[in-house]
């Protein structure tokens, strides 16, 4: 299958500062990304869509000044978590979807662990 | 109500058992959905789509009950390797979002 590389895979910060994570489609186009974040014992919840040269589409309740997510090219989405807070700690998860697949398998990247302080 | 329900289990079983997990989701219009493994601290990786007619992969079974809004997966033979938690995933098949269950926790011991 495709492979999609998460940087970093963890990040430990102090609370107030940001921290952004890549998510990399290594040998295939994305037009799309989808950014997960999964609490401890929780399953994993849509963050927010994000397609190739437009601005992402958040879920309901996600903020989206606090998460900033670029998406400027076909390989390559960030996520910019800002101003962390504790609350923020959690696993977060991107996944791509091949570019023009008819079968529309997302693969996953591995995952970013982000404690906050 | 959630749009996907899991039992979160743990289902805790000797190597070589059978053991099935259930799945309810809530948006009558679904069309696709999956059964997803995660092991502990990585991502999820797709076990196997869930067709209409039902599919067999190896030892895994998935059924799909439309007129119920009913998911299952069988696990047949249950090896040590098995342990993970599974996930029931509905797609919209119009943003191609996955909403995933909480997952069921399966256990297979010695």
């Amino acid at each position: 299958g495709a492979v999609v590389s998460q940087h970093p895979s963890w990040v430990i910060c102090k609370s107030g500062t940001s921290v952004k994570i890549e998510c990399r489609s290594l040998d295939f186009q994305a037009t799309t990304m989808f950014w997960y974040r999964q609490f401890p014992k929780q399953s994993l919840m849509l963050m927010a869509t994000s397609n190739e040269g437009s601005k992402a589409t958040y879920e309901q309740g996600v903020e989206k000044d606090k998460f900033l997510i670029n998406h400027a090219s076909l390989t390559l989405s960030t996520l910019t978590v800002t101003s962390a807070h504790p609350e923020d700690s959690s696993f977060y998860i991107c996944s791509a979807r091949v570019s023009g697949s008819g079968g529309n398998e997302q693969f996953f990247g591995p995952g970013t662990r982000l404690t906050v302080l | 109500r959630k749009e996907v329900e899991q039992d979160p289990g743990p289902f805790n079983v000797p190597e070589g058992a059978t053991v099935a997990f259930n799945c309810t989701y809530s948006n009558s219009a679904s069309q696709s959905f999956f059964w997803y493994r995660q092991d502990c601290r990585k991502e999820p990786k797709l076990l196997m789509s869930v067709y209409s007619s039902g599919n067999e992969d190896g030892r895994f079974t998935a059924q799909l009950n439309r007129a119920s809004q009913y998911i299952s997966l069988l696990i047949r033979d249950s090896k040590l390797s098995d342990s993970a938690t599974y996930l029931c995933v509905v797609r919209e098949d119009s943003s191609y979002k996955l909403i995933f269950g909480s997952g069921t926790r399966l256990l297979v011991r010695p």
